[in-house]
């Protein structure tokens, strides 16, 4: 069973950078079947991509975030990350790992979640 | 960036009545790559439909996806009351994705 779980501070400073690790777990996130993707809500909102990995080292990245945001991956461990620097309060949100299958060359569905952790920004 | 927009915002039905759920994009949706989910409170997100009308492993036959180009639909043909929830329609046609912004059904 694939289970993917997020882990880091749940409370952020403005300025600072969000960083947070997701743990696959039931399956090898070494695949060319899937990719690892990020994904957040705003509290009461609607879901936002911010961008997806390939255990590679290939990259997407949301333009709105681009300049912002890193992701990479730890094979070794069977993990994934985000960090997002230079935060503000609009950066609060429920953040998501999740698993994208691949079909063809392309990013497709996302068919695992992770149960979300709530970052929140604030002094 | 395309631009979904779902319809109606909230949809209020007894359990057993039909559900249907609309989701307009800005420009055609390449190989009519739109999913649905289903999200209840608290919990993550789950895939419905993929591919505009394939069902993902596991889901009722009672949750059905249409639709092609810049028109889709997602329908719940009798709903059951874990069904009471939000529902959002995602792009994966382009590298920029997207999602809609949700359709709350709600008990009436």
């Amino acid at each position: 069973q694939v289970q993917l779980q997020e882990s880091g501070p749940g409370l952020v400073k403005p300025s600072q950078t969000l960083s947070l690790t997701c743990t696959v777990s039931g399956a090898s996130i070494s695949t060319d079947a899937h990719y690892w993707n990020w994904i957040r809500q705003h509290p009461g909102k609607g879901l936002e991509w911010l961008g997806h990995i390939h255990y590679g080292g290939s990259t997407f990245y949301n333009p709105s975030l681009k300049s912002r945001v890193t992701m990479s991956v730890d094979k070794s461990k069977n993990q994934f990350s985000l960090r997002l620097n230079s935060v503000t309060v609009a950066d609060t949100a429920v953040y998501y790992c999740t698993r994208v299958v691949i079909l063809g060359a392309a990013a497709g569905p996302i068919d695992h979640w992770g149960q979300g952790t709530l970052v929140s920004v604030s002094s | 960036e395309i631009v979904l927009t779902q319809s109606p915002g909230t949809l209020s039905l007894s359990p057993g009545e039909r559900a249907t759920l609309s989701c307009r994009a800005s420009q055609s949706v390449s190989r009519s790559f739109l999913a649905w989910y289903q999200q209840k409170p608290g919990q993550a997100p789950r895939l419905l439909i993929y591919g505009a009308s394939s069902r993902a492993a596991g889901i009722p036959d009672r949750f059905s996806g249409s639709g092609s180009g810049t028109d889709f639909t997602l329908t719940i043909s009798r709903l059951e009351p874990e069904d009471f929830a939000v529902y959002y329609c995602h792009q994966y046609g382009t590298s920029l994705w997207t999602f809609g912004q949700g359709t709350k059904v709600e008990i009436k």
